[in-house]
């Protein structure tokens, strides 16, 4: 168990520049998750995927956010045109089975910072 | 719709005891709880099922009041090491996502 991993942790961007994120869930862990975290707030959901397939996106991801799984592997977060709003940190994590009884296990995240 | 938790900060000295209460609007399926030390990821503490099935951590405790739509976690004989901010995370349906509270800051001090 090497645990998740995101790259890269800190990305400085201007704004209307696009950014892809990049994470390596555990393994063995069938499910993939993006969260999004700002300062002094609980991680907000954004997206699943179980295997390749997506499950479930938030209603705040705007048609700027897209996400992929290939071949059910890593994951990459895009975010298009970004704004200053989209400054946060962007966390992944992975799981073994569903949101009910499974554990999620987090990476570092990625701190998008955007000016 | 966000579990609401309390209190939003305490301090406490080491081997003190504290409780971290997490309230849901809707009715739950299970609950968990991460701990998140700043600048780190969450770390996985505890899951508490419906039925009062619980998975998790050896040095800390929780309780799943289903009727009441919370939680508590509680922290005894507390070490350094616990300080970090405290999530309760509410599973509400079978095809629910898990929904993060909005945290309690826990520091303890010598």
């Amino acid at each position: 168990d090497t645990g998740v991993s995101q790259n890269p942790r800190h990305k400085i961007t201007k704004r209307g520049q696009n950014v892809t994120f990049r994470c390596d869930p555990i393994s063995e862990h069938n499910r993939l998750y993006w969260y999004r975290q700002t300062l002094g707030q609980g991680p907000e959901f954004l997206t699943y995927f179980q295997n390749e397939a997506q499950l479930e996106k938030s209603r705040l991801l705007s048609d700027r956010f897209s996400a992929e799984r290939p071949k059910g592997s890593f994951s990459t977060l895009e975010i298009q045109r970004t704004e200053q709003g989209d400054s946060a940190m962007y966390l992944c994590a992975s799981s073994l089975g569903g949101f009910f009884d499974s554990p999620l296990h987090f990476g570092n995240g990625t701190r998008l910072t955007v000016t | 719709q966000q579990p609401v938790q309390s209190p939003q900060a305490v301090i406490l000295r080491e081997g003190e005891d504290a409780v971290i209460n997490c309230s849901s609007s809707k009715a739950l399926y299970s609950v968990h709880w991460y701990r998140q030390k700043h600048g780190e990821a969450p770390v996985f503490l505890m899951i508490l099922l419906k039925g009062g099935e619980q998975k998790g951590h050896e040095k800390i405790s929780a309780s799943f009041n289903e009727k009441k739509q919370q939680s508590s976690l509680y922290l005894t004989a507390s070490q350094l090491s616990y300080s970090g901010t405290y999530f309760c995370g509410t599973v509400t349906g079978t095809a629910s996502k898990l929904t993060f509270g909005t945290g309690t800051r826990l520091q303890v001090t010598l």
